[in-house]
């Protein structure tokens, strides 16, 4: 089946920073979706992507769609505690593909 | 107000019982799924169902089995657990045809098997 590797598998920062994750595949996708997922909770979707080369912006969330259709990138600027969690790329070509998941923590 | 919610939150039994956990949407949503999550964090999908009908049935033991009795419900029951089951069970739905992208997840369930 298809595999999404998403990188860096955690990341320890000081509140302010700038943060940046991608996941990469060697197939493509029709859609790429990033998610949230706080502690006990279920994923909560911050982004979804529906074309190649798209940018899109959510707040201090900003996240493409790679040309190739094969890889994605999460950049979270200005980084505040309450970014502290679990994301995840999640890509779809007739099903939803989830990434290993990025966790974020971040130092106040 | 919640758009997904599932029953029970927390499950703990022991080995070769026989559990259901219960997911409801009010999104009006026509497909929902459940996905597995391991101690790892993998999310892997497990079903799919679209108005009442199986779409995606990945690869999982027989001793699962989904029922949806309407569009806005889709239980899981799990037959003889294992150890192995242990994990935390995620509903999700969405919109439109099936497989389509934004997913909304509910709030989990963690089975624990003994």
């Amino acid at each position: 089946g298809q595999q999404l590797n998403q990188s860096p598998q955690s990341m320890f920062i000081q509140e302010g920073e700038d943060v940046s994750m991608n996941c990469t595949s060697s197939s493509i996708f029709n859609t790429w979706l990033w998610y949230k997922q706080d502690p006990g909770e279920g994923p909560v979707l911050l982004i979804a992507l529906y074309k190649a080369g798209e940018l899109t912006s959510n707040g201090r969330l900003t996240a493409q769609f790679g040309i190739t259709r094969k890889d994605s990138f999460l950049n979270i600027s200005a980084s505040i505690p309450s970014d502290v969690g679990i994301y995840f790329c999640a890509g779809e070509f007739n099903m939803l593909t989830f990434g290993g998941g990025t966790r974020l923590m971040v130092k106040p | 107000d919640t758009a997904v919610s599932q029953t029970p939150k927390y499950l703990v039994t022991q080995m070769g019982n026989d559990k259901s956990i219960k997911c409801e949407q009010n999104l009006g949503h026509d497909t929902m799924y459940w996905y597995k999550q391991d101690s790892k964090k993998f999310l892997k999908i497990m079903f799919s169902y679209n108005n009442k009908e199986l779409i995606i049935n990945e690869t999982v033991p027989n001793r699962f089995s989904p029922k949806s009795p309407d569009k806005a419900h889709l239980n899981l029951h799990i037959n003889s657990l294992e150890l192995g089951d242990s994990a935390v069970y995620f509903c999700a739905s969405s919109q439109d045809r099936p497989l389509t992208n934004e997913q909304f997840f509910g709030p989990g369930t963690r089975l624990t098997v003994l």
